[in-house]
């Protein structure tokens, strides 16, 4: 069975700062997705970055940036130039080809500290 | 990136009442949705899988007679909370895959449940 886990239930990290988030993985599938979502106090799901299982290198979108660890089994998100608006929960998630569904993990609450 | 609407953002109801709720894919045609529930300071957790044209497939524990899923077409689905009672209460979410894009999934804003 799937499975991932989020052990940071709260980070604090101050502004313009770098902080990361750490997430961990298991499943037997050889083709997978790993996805950092972010959820504001809005609700809404905002995606920030994917990697996928057979990608050579660490995805990287603007200030995210997915430290990648296949043997490890893990995938950490970590936000370079932390920001006001950086403050919210976020959840690692994972995907397997042909269903497509998503687990996700519990989730980090992060606050950025001014 | 690829739109997807969910309404009503906020709904109260009364205890035994029916609640509808719509996920729709704005801009992009979705063979498959998702619904997920969301108690208060915890996770996602998937309630089932909704497939355009065919029954939707739910995950275990979840009572399918309680929360009917309708894929009716390949913009919209639908998630209706029958007889609902307070336990139900909680923030539902949508979200939609966009076949062309390598695995993202879209997701709606979201639909808080009241149920007094």
């Amino acid at each position: 069975a799937q499975k991932i886990t989020q052990t940071q239930p709260g980070m604090f990290v101050q502004e313009k700062e770098a902080v990361t988030l750490d997430c961990t993985y298991d499943t037997s599938d050889p083709s997978y997705g790993l996805f950092w979502y972010k959820q504001p106090s809005s609700g809404e799901m905002i995606f920030l970055i994917y990697q996928g299982s057979y990608d050579q290198q660490n995805a990287t979108e603007g200030r995210y940036s997915l430290n990648f660890q296949k043997a490890r089994k893990s995938a950490n998100l970590v936000i370079s130039a932390s920001q006001l608006g950086d403050s919210a929960m976020y959840f690692c998630a994972m995907s397997s080809p042909g269903t497509y569904k998503y687990i996700f993990g519990t989730g980090t609450r992060l606050k950025v500290l001014a | 990136g690829a739109v997807v609407s969910q309404h009503p953002s906020w709904v109260i109801c009364k205890s035994g009442t029916s609640v509808k709720i719509e996920c729709r894919s704005l801009d992009f045609q979705a063979t498959t949705m998702f619904w997920y529930r969301q108690f208060p300071k915890q996770s996602l957790m998937l309630m089932a899988t909704s497939n355009e044209g065919s029954k939707a497939t739910y995950e275990q524990g979840v009572e399918k007679d309680k929360f009917l899923i309708n894929h009716a077409s390949l913009t919209l689905s639908t998630l209706t909370v029958t007889s609902a009672h307070p336990e139900d209460s909680s923030f539902y979410i949508c979200s939609a895959r966009e076949s062309s894009l390598v695995g993202e999934l879209f997701f709606g804003e979201g639909s808080r449940l009241t149920v007094l």
